[in-house]
Order: structure tokens, then sequence, then C-alpha cells
């Protein structure tokens, strides 16, 4: 298994600004992948996050508007630039860790976003 | 490509009673199959999941799913349910060869009523 912190937790934001959320993980992991959670709805992969190169990213999504960084094998971040009120969601960091002959994926606490 | 499909975005039972939550698939590829759980302002916990095996697969808190390939099921169940089970639940599918892009369905809201 694997233990995720994300921070932080939540934040209220002004639109036209811009919020890094971080995620950590107790362990080293290759796959680490950013999820969004509007509200209501369930959830959607924005990207995954690449150790030593370039997100790759989902359609619909792109690195001006959420640029990542994967500096290590145990942290990532997500930028949400530019905000505005449809940015509000929970954003979750995940990762992908092998078990035996399959893969599990977890799931952190997730961002709670709010713009006003 | 993939897709789920939860039959119900809300479903209420009484304590005590058998819980039943819908999940159909789509696969051109065999699937691992899971099911999550999201409590009230927190993230996502693993449930059970179906990978290859047995088609009957037993989860945390009670809660246990069957993989019928024939109807393109992995429905959700717990023969007696309990307050604390009242939460979101997804059901998500990702290809056989890859696990590393998970589709979700739309998630059931579970409610328990005393």
């Amino acid at each position: 298994s694997a233990v995720i912190s994300q921070k932080p937790s939540r934040d209220i934001c002004q639109r036209g600004t811009s919020l890094t959320i971080q995620c950590q993980v107790d362990s080293q992991v290759t796959m680490m992948f950013w999820y969004r959670q509007q509200p209501g709805q369930s959830l959607t992969l924005i990207a995954t996050a690449n150790q030593g190169s370039e997100a790759t990213y989902e359609s619909g999504f792109v690195i001006d508007k959420f640029p990542i960084s994967r500096p290590n094998l145990t942290f990532s971040t997500l930028t949400v630039s530019n905000m505005s009120p449809e940015d509000s969601s929970i954003y979750l960091c995940s990762v992908e860790i092998e078990n035996g002959s399959s893969y599990e994926q977890y799931f952190g606490p997730g961002t709670r976003l709010t713009v006003t | 490509a993939q897709s789920v499909t939860q039959l119900g975005s809300h479903v209420s039972v009484s304590e005590g009673a058998l819980v039943l939550l819908r999940c159909n698939y789509s696969s051109s590829v065999p699937p691992y199959l899971f099911w999550y759980v999201q409590y009230p302002n927190q993230g996502l916990q693993l449930l059970l999941k179906y990978t290859t095996g047995a088609t009957l697969v037993k989860g945390i808190n009670g809660f246990e799913a069957e993989f019928k390939k024939s109807e393109t099921s992995f429905h959700l169940t717990k023969p007696s349910a309990h307050m604390s089970d009242a939460a979101e639940y997804f059901c998500a599918v990702t290809a056989y060869s890859s696990a590393s892009k998970i589709i979700f369905g739309s998630g059931t809201r579970l409610s328990i009523r005393p």
C-alpha cells in the first residue's frame, strides 16, 4: 500500500489567481496521476505525472492551465492556473502500486478548491 | 475503449437490509474491475478489486462483488447495511494489460435509514 498526503487540504481562491497543490508519497512509485472531481461528479483523469519528463495530459486538459511537476519518485505538484469558478473541484493525486501480478491505485485525501 | 455505467445515482436502504449497487462495464480487453468508497470530505478508498481468478471477490467492511463476464457486470453487495456504510461508491475499470488509466463510473450515493 501507500500513504499519500496532499497540501493544502482545502483552499478558497480568487479568480485569476493560481494554486499549486502538492502530493507526497511515502514510497517511490513510478506512476502518479492527477484527477479532478467536480461537485457531484465522478473522477476525471487530468494527467499522468512522469518523472523526468513532461506530463501526459488527457483530452480536454492542457499544460498551460494545469502545469505539473514531478521532480522525483515520491513527489508531484499540480498547479491550477488563472482560476475561474468552474475550477472549483476536488483535486486528487493517486499512485499505482504493483501488487503481485496486478496493480492498485491509491488515492490521496484530495484538495478541495473553491474559486470565488 | 472502456466505460462504466452505474445504475442509480442514489440508493437508500434500511439498516440491516441488503445493499446492492449495480455496475456494468464495457471493455474490449480483459478488464480489471474495482469498487472504491468515498466518505464525506475524504479521498477514495479501495473496497475490492477483480483481476483474474475467482469471480467472487471479497473486500473490506463486509462488501463483496461478483464478476459476471456474460452479463458484463460487477455488482457490489453487502448482506446487512450499517449506518457507517453511508458514502459514495464508485465502480471503475481498467485494461488488463495496463493498469495505468482507470475509468470511473458516475458514482452511487448510498444512504442508510435507521
